[in-house]
């Protein structure tokens, strides 16, 4: 089984609808990520999270919020979203014990018409 | 602010070796990692460079230099396989890694 899952992998919806995306991992990690990436621009910090109660505002966060609900579960939201918001969704996790190298899940594709 | 450069695009032949280079200005560093991402897929991690040197991984090297700011990636005996991008990122000091925009490597027969 996968260490980092996102579910949807893929979802196309419309201006102006809410979207949530989720990540879990069994990596036992307590930092976790969300990014997006576009053609040619590399990976975009949009939210990271060093423990449950910690929340912080990545490069990107304006039209995103995230929730951490639990050590293992952390979700991002689109709360109105806008075509400028299509791209490729990558959820990562990473520890100290493992030198903070970071594990990705595989990716949510979202569209926006 | 913080910055790191790589190059866009690069081509190479299938069995040659390429060096792919990156440069960077972060505010501390605590150590560089190379990562390996096929289109439309999650990234890979490939390797981890703290202290100045070169880290041998079978067909992959990875170099730093931190007085200069630069690292660079070794792949030797080029597969096609090997098509992919490669992204630089660096581990700044509050444990944030600042990516780079990656690296095209285009395998040609």
């Amino acid at each position: 089984d996968a260490d980092v899952t996102q579910t949807p992998r893929n979802r196309i919806t419309k201006t102006g609808k809410r979207i949530m995306l989720e990540c879990s991992q069994t990596k036992g990690h307590d930092r976790m990520y969300w990014y997006r990436q576009d053609p040619g621009l590399g990976l975009r910090l949009i939210y990271y999270s060093f423990d449950v109660k910690d929340i912080n505002k990545g490069e990107i966060s304006d039209g995103y919020s995230v929730s951490r609900q639990a050590q293992a579960k952390f979700s991002l939201s689109l709360e109105s979203a806008i075509p400028n918001q299509t791209a490729l969704y990558f959820c990562a996790t990473s520890d100290e014990r493992d030198y903070n190298e970071q594990f990705f899940g595989p990716g949510t594709r979202l569209t926006v018409l | 602010g913080q910055n790191i450069d790589q190059p866009t695009e690069m081509t190479a032949t299938e069995g040659a070796i390429v060096q792919i280079n990156c440069t960077y200005q972060t505010s501390g560093f605590n150590g560089l990692f190379w990562y390996q991402q096929h289109a439309g897929e999650a990234p890979t991690f490939l390797s981890y460079n703290v202290l100045d040197g070169l880290e041998e991984k079978g067909r992959f090297s990875s170099f730093l230099s931190r007085s200069k700011g630069y690292s660079y990636l070794l792949l030797k005996e080029l597969q096609m396989k090997d098509s992919a991008s490669y992204l630089c990122a660096v581990l700044d000091s509050n444990y944030q890694l600042i990516w780079g925009a990656g690296t095209k490597l285009i395998i040609k027969p």
